[in-house]
C-alpha cells in the first residue's frame, strides 16, 4: 500500500529556512493533490498548503507568503518550504495524500516529522 | 477562511456508551467535511469522507451525518481503543480547515 516519509532537518534557526521532503512509495505519485499540515505540540491540525502533480499549488493565507511547494515525480517526491521561521512555526511536520473521491480527506499521512525552530 | 467549531471540546465516556460530536461550519460546505481520529503520539486517521461515508477499514461502530453547516460524528458503542482526540475538517474551500478537536476520555 501507499507509504509517505517525510525528511528533513529536526533543527532550523530563527529567520532561516524549514525545507522538507516527502517521499512517496508504494503507489504513483501522480493524478492526487498532496498536501502539507503541522501540528504544535498539545494543539490542533493546521492546513499549509496543497500541490497537484502538475505543480499547481493552493497555500494557506496565514503562511502563504513564506510558503513554497513543488513536486518532483520523477522522484515521487514532493517538498515544502516555510522561509523566515520563527519559534511558532516549532511543531510536528505531516504529508499526507487527498484522496480524489468523495470530499477531498486525507487518507494517507506520513509519519510526521518534529521540526524546532531555535538557535 | 471557514470556521469550524466542535462541540464539545472534550467528554468523558464509558465504555459501550454512545457518544456524539458536533461540528458546525460557518458558511455552508455541502457535503465537503471529513472526519479524523487521532490517538496520542499517533498520526491523524481518516474516518469519515464527505460526511457520511465510512473510509475503508474504519469500523462500523462510527458513523458520520449532516449537509450544509451542521455535522456528527457518532461512535455508537464507545470501545477502549476509541479513546482519542477527534477533529473535523472542511475541503469546500481553501484554505482547509480544522475543527479545535474533541477529546473522548475515559469515565
Amino acid at each position: 500500500q501507499v507509504q509517505l516519509q517525510e525528511s528533513g532537518p529536526g533543527l532550523v534557526k530563527p529567520s532561516e529556512t524549514l525545507s522538507l521532503t516527502c517521499t512517496v512509495s508504494g503507489d504513483s505519485i501522480s493524478n492526487y493533490y498532496w498536501t502539507w499540515i503541522r501540528q504544535p505540540a498539545g494543539k490542533g491540525l493546521e492546513w499549509i498548503g496543497r500541490i497537484y502533480t502538475t505543480g499547481s499549488t493552493n497555500r494557506n493565507p496565514s503562511l502563504k507568503s513564506r510558503v513554497t511547494m513543488s513536486v518532483d515525480t520523477s522522484k515521487r517526491q514532493f517538498s515544502l518550504k516555510l522561509s523566515s521561521v520563527t519559534a511558532a512555526d516549532t511543531a510536528v511536520y505531516y504529508c499526507a495524500r487527498v484522496s480524489m473521491t468523495g470530499s477531498f480527506g486525507m487518507d494517507v499521512w506520513g509519519q510526521g516529522t518534529t521540526v524546532t525552530v531555535s538557535s | 477562511d471557514i470556521q469550524m467549531t466542535q462541540s464539545p471540546s472534550s467528554l468523558s465516556a464509558s465504555v459501550g456508551d454512545r457518544v456524539t460530536i458536533t461540528c458546525r461550519a460557518s458558511q455552508s460546505i455541502s457535503y465537503y467535511l471529513n472526519w479524523y481520529q487521532q490517538k496520542p503520539g499517533e498520526i491523524p486517521n481518516l474516518l469519515i469522507y464527505a460526511a457520511s461515508s465510512l473510509q475503508s477499514g474504519v469500523p462500523s461502530r462510527f458513523s458520520g451525518s449532516g449537509s450544509e453547516t451542521d455535522f456528527t460524528l457518532t461512535i455508537s458503542s464507545l470501545q477502549p481503543e476509541d479513546f482519542a482526540t477527534y477533529y473535523c475538517q472542511q475541503s469546500y474551500n481553501t484554505p482547509w480547515t480544522f475543527g479545535q478537536g474533541t477529546k473522548v476520555e475515559i469515565k
